[in-house]
């Protein structure tokens, strides 16, 4: 089946840290891919995407790219903030539905 | 420009009362909608989806039922809460299919006392 398998958190950095979080996925077709953040108390807001193979998304400094010979999306930023602590949680789609990993938490220590 | 409304934003019931959460979309049409849970330390669990009026999916057996009963609108209820419907709801809709992430609503804390 469909699966997305996204590294267990909490991660905890210090602010200006390099950052990654990994995410493979599993899929009998060929999904779009995404990110999404979710700040404490907040709903999910969508941070980034790549449709196809080789594309890279990114937003607010963040950044993934489509591997297809690996399955991977994992998220990178070259130095983290204090404000970018929140729940990261890596997805893919296929037709209706999105398919969400258990989600990383992520602490930034000023 | 398309938003979600979702309510209410903080709700606590007593085990065995019923539930209705409602959520909203404006600015689209057909939309499909979603509800998902967020268990704490848990990650999101689909519960339901609908492609149209009517049309409810469900996607794990539960103590909770979906309806749509217009467009863009899309209802939660229990008619019995458990202790266990405790948690983080949270309602989305997405057009079409493939490229298209869902948009969330700023979801409803559910506690079951």
């Amino acid at each position: 089946g469909n699966s997305v398998t996204q590294m267990e958190g909490p991660v905890t950095l210090s602010e200006e840290a390099f950052l990654t979080i990994n995410c493979t996925y599993t899929a009998t077709g060929y999904p779009s891919l995404f990110w999404y953040v979710q700040y404490p108390g907040e709903g999910l807001q969508l941070l980034l995407k790549a449709t196809k193979a080789d594309d890279k998304g990114s937003n607010k400094g963040f950044e993934a790219t489509y591997r297809k010979e690996t399955t991977s999306f994992h998220l990178e930023k070259g130095s983290v903030q204090v404000s970018d602590s929140a729940v990261y949680f890596c997805a893919l789609r296929l037709d209706d539905k999105i398919i969400f990993g258990k989600g990383t938490r992520l602490h930034i220590l000023p | 420009s398309q938003t979600i409304h979702q309510w209410p934003a903080t709700l606590v019931q007593p085990v065995g009362s019923p539930l209705s959460l409602e959520c909203t979309v404006e600015g689209t049409s057909n939309p499909n909608l979603y509800w998902y849970r967020q268990a704490a330390g848990r990650g999101l669990q689909l519960l339901f989806y609908s492609v149209g009026i009517g049309q409810i999916s469900s996607e794990v057996p539960q103590n909770l039922s979906a309806s749509r009963p217009q467009d863009r609108q899309f209802i939660l209820s229990s008619k019995k809460l458990l202790l266990s419907d405790s948690g983080f709801y949270l309602c989305a809709w997405s057009v079409g299919q493939g490229n298209y992430g869902y948009t969330f609503g700023s979801g409803t804390r559910l506690t079951v006392v």
